[in-house]
């Protein structure tokens, strides 16, 4: 069965901070998918990242970085130079399944959530 | 582009009362359509998907019960609420096709409700 852990539970910095959220998966499937969510205190979860399991490139947006390893079975995400409007819960989750009769479910992580002091 | 609609945002109900939450999703035909609660301060909980009208999968057994009508349209209900059911209820929309990016979900702004 597939597992998602997020061990931070919060995480404060001050602003301008860097912060690294934690996420580590299990998977029995050699083909499947890694993401980021944002979950604002309004609520809607909004898409950060998607990466599968055959792409190991660390990926840079912004502000935002991803770090994914295999041999560690985690992907790691960094806000670099924190701002208040970074304050969130992020939720990492994975994805076994291509295929749309199968759902495509999600399994998500418990979450961190990230306070940015100004 | 597509979007997502949930509604009400809000909703505050007492305990035996009926529920009936709905999304609706525009832009992109045949969508998977998924329905979660969060519970206050923690992660989110799969409790119904659906690959296509009329096709339900359930992850939880509990009190609640979902359709999906039309195509692009996910109904969340309860004949009697209970207490537990109260949460933050989202849904979430899908699409996989060749040459899209897969397994993405695109989230509703959500329904608070609260049981009392």
């Amino acid at each position: 069965a597939q597992k998602v852990t997020q061990a931070q539970t919060e995480i404060s910095v001050v602003e301008k901070e860097d912060v690294t959220l934690d996420c580590v998966y299990e998977t029995r499937d050699t083909t499947y998918y890694l993401f980021w969510y944002k979950q604002p205190p309004s609520g809607e979860l909004v898409f950060l990242i998607r990466r599968n399991s055959f792409d190991e490139q660390n990926e840079i947006s912004g502000r935002y970085s991803w770090n994914f390893q295999k041999s560690t079975s985690s992907f790691n995400f960094t806000i670099t130079a924190s701002q208040v409007v970074d304050s969130a819960v992020y939720f990492c989750a994975l994805s076994e399944e291509q295929y749309k009769a199968a759902g495509n479910k999600l399994t998500f992580g418990g979450g961190t959530r990230v306070l940015v002091k100004p | 582009s597509q979007t997502i609609h949930q509604w009400p945002a809000t909703l505050v109900q007492p305990v035996g009362s009926p529920l009936s939450l709905e999304c609706t999703v525009e832009g992109t035909s045949n969508p998977n359509l998924y329905w979660y609660r969060q519970a206050a301060g923690r992660g989110l909980q799969l409790l119904f998907y659906s690959v296509g009208i009329g096709q339900i999968s359930s992850e939880v057994p509990q009190n609640l019960s979902a359709s999906r009508p039309q195509d692009r349209q996910f109904i969340l209900s309860s004949k009697k609420l209970l207490l537990s059911d109260s949460g933050f209820y989202l849904c979430a929309w899908s699409v996989v096709r060749p040459g899209k990016a897969k397994n993405i979900q695109y989230f509703g702004a959500g329904t608070r409700l609260s049981v009392l």
